[in-house]
């Protein structure tokens, strides 16, 4: 079973659209997250969710907005996609109780804006 | 502030031989480092966490890293390279424990040479 899954895996679209990726984590995880890697590998976190509720949101543009209906769901809306939205997006997931705890990626969305 | 800096974007190896993947890290409070690694078109998998217990930590795959203060290094290390090694090295850190300020170096290709 899929620990953290994101759906699609590639999305090619034009300047200008907008766009959904959404995330799924079945591990019962309270916080989950959205990364960007840009073209130079570099991962930083956009978002972070926690029961639901935003506590990280790291200088993103509001064109992004992220959804989370309930603390196993948090999908990432773009708007207005523009050239340098370009990226792969992760979505992770985490339990933020001490203890052993790690941080659960999904295989990523491959946007591609033309 | 938080940083770090992995040296060299990419490594090549022989089979066989010893893996080093060079990485330091800034920190104003004592920090959390990790390890990960990305092989294509796959999210981040956890190889590794230094939470100030023991220096010297072992993690999955063969792989182990030592937390050297003095130099304020996390170097990853492997003393014999496999061909299923190949894949990205993402190093990093972050000064509460917790997930939500995870901040990632901008990762070390590793090749390994048959």
């Amino acid at each position: 079973d899929t620990a953290v899954s994101q759906t699609p895996k590639y999305l090619v679209t034009q300047m200008g659209n907008d766009k959904s990726i959404k995330c799924e984590q079945n591990l019962g995880h309270d916080t989950m997250y959205w990364y960007k890697q840009d073209s130079k590998k570099f991962l930083k976190i956009m978002f972070s969710y926690n029961n639901k509720e935003l506590i990280i949101n790291e200088t993103v543009p509001n064109r992004f907005s992220p959804k989370s209906p309930d603390k196993a769901h948090l999908n990432l809306h773009i708007n207005s996609l523009e050239l340098g939205d370009s990226a792969v997006y992760f979505c992770a997931s985490s339990q933020v109780s001490g203890g052993n705890e790690k941080l659960f990626f999904g295989s990523g969305t491959q946007l591609s804006v033309l | 502030a938080q940083s770090v800096t992995q040296l060299g974007s990419h490594v090549s190896v022989s089979e066989g031989a010893l893996v080093l993947l060079r990485c330091n890290y800034s920190s104003s409070v004592p920090p959390y480092l990790f390890w990960y690694v990305q092989y294509p078109n796959q999210g981040l998998q956890l190889l590794l966490k230094y939470t100030s217990a023991a220096t010297l930590v072992k993690g999955i795959n063969g792989f182990e890293a030592e937390f050297k203060k003095s130099e304020t290094s996390f170097h990853l290390t492997k003393p014999s390279a496999h061909m299923s090694d190949a894949a990205e090295y993402f190093c990093a850190v972050s000064d509460s424990g917790g997930y939500q300020k995870v901040t990632f170096g901008t990762g070390t290709k590793l090749q390994v040479i048959p």
